[in-house]
């Protein structure tokens, strides 16, 4: 099985530019949850795609937004770049078995915003 | 709201010995516990999880972890690290209303040869 790979890897964009992450999920998997992960800290969740639908959101604005497409995978994009959005943004996907089914992760998107 | 706290930014140990990890949680329920591996450059890796049952988790890497209601505590251990361990290390509770993991901040290993 394949596992989850994200693209690019790496990325270079200016303030105020719009950008587009992506993501393939697990084969197997559909659900996708985006996750920001800035210099020195945890990964904060941005959202969460569950058969091309948004179930879960955490507090990020409504210039993060997503979409998860029927062969579940997923794209972030995010409008009017700002310096602080500069991160590595992980992509997790999970079969939605139940609470708490394990989440495997990519190796990540790392975003500087200049 | 649930949140994690892992108090030790940075952990230095000698190579062979014994290391734990600190993690306390804050959950109204019965919480999903995780803890997860990132190394430079990388993604991260699920090392062990606690749902129900046994209080002392086994993971891969001869990691283990023990979950304490009493002490809201997930804390870490191996018996004897290998250089190969050093890496950041995040505890992270999965929450009920949309199964989103909510992380700590992290505690970077450093081994010393």
């Amino acid at each position: 099985e394949t596992g989850v790979t994200q693209s690019p890897t790496h990325l270079i964009k200016t303030r105020g530019q719009q950008v587009t992450l992506r993501c393939s999920s697990q084969s197997g998997h559909n659900t996708v949850s985006w996750y920001q992960q800035a210099l020195g800290q945890g990964p904060q969740f941005i959202f969460q795609y569950y058969r091309e639908e948004e179930n879960g959101r955490g507090n990020f604005p409504p210039r993060f937004s997503g979409l998860q497409f029927p062969n579940y995978s997923s794209e972030l994009n995010v409008n009017a770049l700002e310096l602080d959005d500069s991160a590595l943004y992980l992509c997790a996907s999970r079969s939605n078995q139940g609470r708490g089914t394990e989440a495997f992760f990519g190796q990540g998107t790392r975003l500087t915003v200049v | 709201a649930q949140s994690v706290t892992q108090p030790d930014i940075h952990i230095t140990v000698s190579e062979g010995a014994s290391l734990e990890l600190r993690c306390n949680y804050s959950y109204g329920a019965t919480p999903y516990l995780f803890w997860y591996v990132q190394s430079p450059g990388q993604g991260l890796q699920l090392l062990l999880k606690y749902f129900s049952g046994d209080t002392l988790v086994q993971g891969i890497k001869g990691f283990e972890a023990e979950f304490k209601r009493s002490q809201s505590s997930f804390n870490l251990r191996k018996p004897s690290v290998h250089w190969s361990d050093a890496a950041e290390y995040f505890c992270a509770v999965g929450a009920d209303r949309d199964d989103k993991i909510i992380f700590g901040k992290g505690t970077r290993l450093h081994i010393l040869p």
